[in-house]
């Protein structure tokens, strides 16, 4: 199993610019989410999807969009880029039942100049 | 909303001390307290949780504890060793709302 996978690891955006972040998984998990990691304030939750085509608003969810078109995919889409938007995004997955129990993918650092 | 409160944001100890890290949270209906450990550059880990209808939880030099009047919970750490120098999160969750609410992390340094 490759677990939670994130590309890319790094990337630069110049402001106004938009991307995807891709995230997957093999574990057949129901729940994905994505957090954004930001110095001094722990993970915030941006999004957040418990099965294929049901997705949910976070605690910080503006200028970015979700979809789930599948169980394996949660990309995580920035319209917009900010110079706030500057941090590090991970994607975790969980059984369904498991919520406390994430699996973190090794993180994208994105810089948004 | 939830809101989870971590101190210290900095601990530094000697090799073999023990290391407390404290938590409280807001909301009444939580139970679910995970535990999480960041390796500097690394993801988060799960290292230990706790659920309310517990009050005390072990796994070698790691124990978590949790008082549900008082809306605090606590990891510590005993003989601490330098490879446990990282970053830990405290969160909270609870039943049917699939997220996890984090602590702003605290910085353990090991010093040997």
């Amino acid at each position: 199993n490759a677990g939670v996978t994130q590309t890319p690891k790094f990337q630069v955006l110049k402001t106004g610019q938009s991307m995807t972040l891709q995230c997957a998984q093999d574990m057949n998990h129901e729940y994905m989410s994505w957090y954004r990691q930001d110095p001094g304030m722990g993970l915030r939750l941006i999004h957040y999807s418990v099965g294929a085509g049901i997705t949910d608003q976070g605690e910080v969810p503006n200028g970015y969009n979700v979809s789930r078109s599948t169980t394996e995919d949660f990309p995580l889409r920035l319209l917009s880029a900010a110079p706030s938007q500057t941090s590090v995004y991970f994607c975790a997955s969980s059984l369904e039942g498991r919520p406390y129990e994430q699996y973190f993918g090794p993180g994208t650092r994105l810089t948004v100049t | 909303g939830e809101n989870v409160e971590q101190h210290p944001s900095t601990l530094s100890v000697q090799e073999g001390d023990s290391a407390v890290i404290k938590c409280t949270y807001s909301d009444s209906a939580s139970n679910y307290f995970p535990w999480y450990k960041q390796e500097l550059g690394k993801r988060p880990q799960l290292i230990i949780d706790i659920r309310s209808n517990v009050g005390e939880k072990k796994d070698q030099r790691i124990a978590v504890t949790l008082n549900k009047t008082a809306k605090h919970f606590s990891l510590h750490i005993t003989e601490t060793q330098p490879e446990d120098s990282a970053v830990y999160f405290c969160a909270a969750s609870k039943a049917g709302r699939r997220a996890l609410t984090f602590g702003s992390g605290t910085r353990l340094q090991v010093q040997p």
